[in-house]
């Protein structure tokens, strides 16, 4: 069966300092990879997917990049976080055959003091 | 035309009592159409999803039903119980071409005692 896993579960990281959080999924071949964001009480912000190895498509300009050095990793980036990056960030997967639904990761409580 | 639109944002319910939660959508080549459930400090998960070739599906207490000449589609809880609080969170996607689903801004759902 195929499992999707996310950490660090909770992160706490001064202003201007970098970040990598990763996800990998297991159980699958070639799937699309996708990192939301989630403010407090909010909906989800789609921030980058990936149809493929080294393949990122960007859906919001701002402080954050991603990479996808592996089939099945996708990795969340900054160089220099600012306090706006705090938030609740997910990743997820589908399959790339007509079964549409996403299964996303357990996130990560990103705090930026 | 990508946007799907949810409603209401809240809603407080009975324990016992029906929940509705109501999801319109503008782009016909949308094909399907989950639903998802989140816990607080958890990521979001499919509860239960359609395809526009039929108008109702039930899972245990959850029914979708769908209405494709008016583009809209609800998720009805029966009997709703204090383990159904939760955020949902409606979404629509195509495979034409599109490997992202468009999610609502989500409804969070208080079913007190």
């Amino acid at each position: 069966s195929q499992t999707i896993h996310q950490w660090p579960a909770t992160l706490v990281q001064p202003v201007g300092s970098p970040l990598s959080l990763e996800c990998t999924v297991e159980g699958t071949s070639n799937p699309n990879l996708y990192w939301y964001r989630q403010a407090a009480g909010r909906g989800l912000q789609l921030l980058f997917y990936s149809v493929g190895i080294g393949q990122i498509s960007s859906e919001v300009p701002q402080n954050l990049s991603a990479s996808r050095p592996q089939d099945r990793q996708f990795i969340l980036s900054s160089k220099k976080l600012l306090l706006s990056d705090s938030g609740f960030y997910l990743c997820a997967w589908t399959s790339a055959s007509p079964n549409y639904g996403y299964t996303f990761g357990s996130g990560t409580r990103l705090t930026v003091v | 035309q990508q946007q799907v639109k949810q409603s209401p944002q809240s809603l407080i319910v009975q324990k016992g009592g029906i929940s509705i939660i109501n999801c319109a959508y503008e782009n016909t080549a949308f094909d399907y159409f989950p639903w998802y459930q989140q816990f607080p400090g958890k990521g979001p998960a499919l509860l239960i999803a359609i395809r526009p070739d039929v108008s109702e599906k039930k899972e245990g207490r959850f029914t979708i039903s769908f209405n494709k000449s008016a583009k809209q589609f609800s998720l009805h809880i029966m009997d709703s119980q204090p383990g159904d609080s939760a955020t949902y969170f409606c979404a629509a996607g195509s495979g034409a071409g599109s490997y992202q689903l468009t999610f609502g801004k989500g409804t969070k759902l208080s079913v007190i005692p």
